[in-house]
């Protein structure tokens, strides 16, 4: 089936440094979602992104979906340990969810 | 009020058996869902209900069974459990334009020994 790829699989950083995960996909997708999943936790939806070149700013979170929409990345800026968590991308067709492999993310204090 | 709720959140069973999750959503969404997250993060859609109806069943064994008695409740059960069927199992429920964002249960973490 269609799949999108994400990288890093892991991303260790110190308090305060910046993070980005990067999602790729072979095929043009007609929108990406962004999920966060705390350890122990459940996936909650972060943000959709639909159009072309699409950024949108939630608080310390850019989420960007590239020009030709085959790929997509979300930066956190000064991370925080209520950060700590794995973050997935997701192809989004209709009612089916596929989700990316997901970065999990570690903030050292 | 909780909007997923998955019981239990622990089953531990040994191999063979016949086990069931429930779920239930009180957001009113026509469509539910069942998810694999395996010890390595990868979720995988397992099956989507939509108003009591089987509209996704991805390849999964038949050992594998959904019942939706209503909108409201989908729940899986499991028949001659395997050692492979150890997984967190997430519910969720959604589907709803126009981003179809879906809400996961709490999940239940399955251990078969």
């Amino acid at each position: 089936g269609q799949q999108v790829m994400q990288i890093p699989q892991y991303q260790h950083v110190q308090e305060g440094e910046d993070f980005t995960t990067y999602c790729n996909s072979s095929t043009t997708l007609s929108n990406i979602q962004w999920y966060k999943q705390r350890p122990g936790g459940h996936p909650v939806f972060l943000i959709q992104l639909v159009k072309s070149g699409e950024v949108k700013k939630q608080k310390r979170l850019t989420f960007q979906f590239g020009e030709a929409k085959k790929n997509s990345s979300l930066h956190i800026t000064a991370t925080q340990t209520t950060d700590v968590g794995t973050y997935f991308c997701v192809r989004n067709a209709g009612n089916m969810l596929t989700f990316g492999g997901g970065t999990r993310l570690m903030v050292k204090p | 009020d909780t909007a997923v709720s998955q019981t239990p959140k622990y089953l531990v069973t040994q191999m063979g058996n016949d086990k069931s999750i429930k779920c239930e959503q009180n957001l009113g969404h026509d469509t539910m869902y069942w998810y694999k997250q395996d010890s390595k993060k990868f979720l995988k859609i397992m099956f989507s209900y939509n108003n009591k109806e089987l509209i996704i069943n991805e390849t999964v064994p038949n050992r594998f069974s959904p019942k939706s008695p209503d909108k409201a409740h989908l729940n899986l059960h499991i028949n001659s459990l395997e050692l492979g069927d150890s997984a967190v199992y997430f519910c969720a429920s959604g589907g709803a334009l126009p981003t179809y964002e879906q809400y996961f249960g709490p999940g239940t973490r399955l251990t078969v020994t």
